[in-house]
């Protein structure tokens, strides 16, 4: 079992839509949790950091769930910009983080 | 100096040649962290450097893989004898604590033909 899993998508979705994401993580352990931006053929970009109580940034809202060890990230009111790979990233020890393969993300029109 | 700088963006070789990488990190960053990078897949962590420290390598850093940091600023990452499953993205990022994530260069992409 992977580390940090993803559902690689796409997901393909309209202008103004509501999408989450989740991913999964396996090292109960881990206390640090974020959700990264890439774009294509770009270096991944710090999106946000997730916090035990969930946090929110604007249109997005990040959320951890211990328990199920998920983390998820919804996007509301997607905007043509925010297509993008959405990477997942858990620490695995104190000196790393790993990151998930990515979710893809296309909004249309 | 506002972001990870990295040098070269691109490169070309010949299999079976050596190819060295450049990172310098965020000036204030004590860590320092390079990635590796496939079509499709997330970065896969390949070595870990506190100052001049090397404190963590992945089994994927083979022997023709080593990677330094001489005075704790920058860091390079050689290559030997590259072969052609080395063609990849190499990301270098660099922060002041895991807890804050990472800031991660532009990145090296190798094509190794």
């Amino acid at each position: 079992r992977k580390e940090v899993e993803q559902d690689p998508g796409p997901f393909n979705v309209p202008e103004g839509a509501t999408v989450a994401f989740n991913c999964t993580y396996s090292n109960s352990a881990s206390q640090s949790f974020f959700w990264y931006r890439q774009d294509c053929r770009k270096e991944p970009k710090l999106l946000m950091s997730v916090y035990s109580s969930g946090n929110e940034d604007g249109r997005f809202t990040a959320q951890l769930n211990r328990a199920s060890q998920y983390i998820s990230l919804l996007i509301r009111d997607s905007k043509l910009s925010d297509s993008a790979t959405y990477l997942c990233a858990v620490d695995s020890s104190a000196s790393k983080i790993i990151f998930g393969s990515g979710t893809r993300l296309s909004i249309r029109p | 100096d506002t972001g990870v700088s990295q040098d070269p963006r691109h490169k070309i070789t010949k299999r079976g040649q050596n190819v060295t990488f450049r990172c310098d990190p965020i000036s204030e960053h004590n860590r320092l962290y390079w990635y590796r990078q496939t079509l499709g897949q997330g970065p896969e962590f390949l070595t870990y450097f506190q100052n001049e420290a090397q404190l963590e390598k992945s089994r994927l850093l083979s022997d023709r893989f080593s990677a330094e940091r001489p005075k704790g600023s920058f860091s390079t990452l050689e290559i030997q004898r590259t072969e052609q499953g080395d063609s990849a993205m190499y990301l270098c990022a660099s922060s002041e604590s895991p807890n804050i994530g990472y800031t991660f260069g532009s990145g090296t992409r190798l094509t190794v033909v």
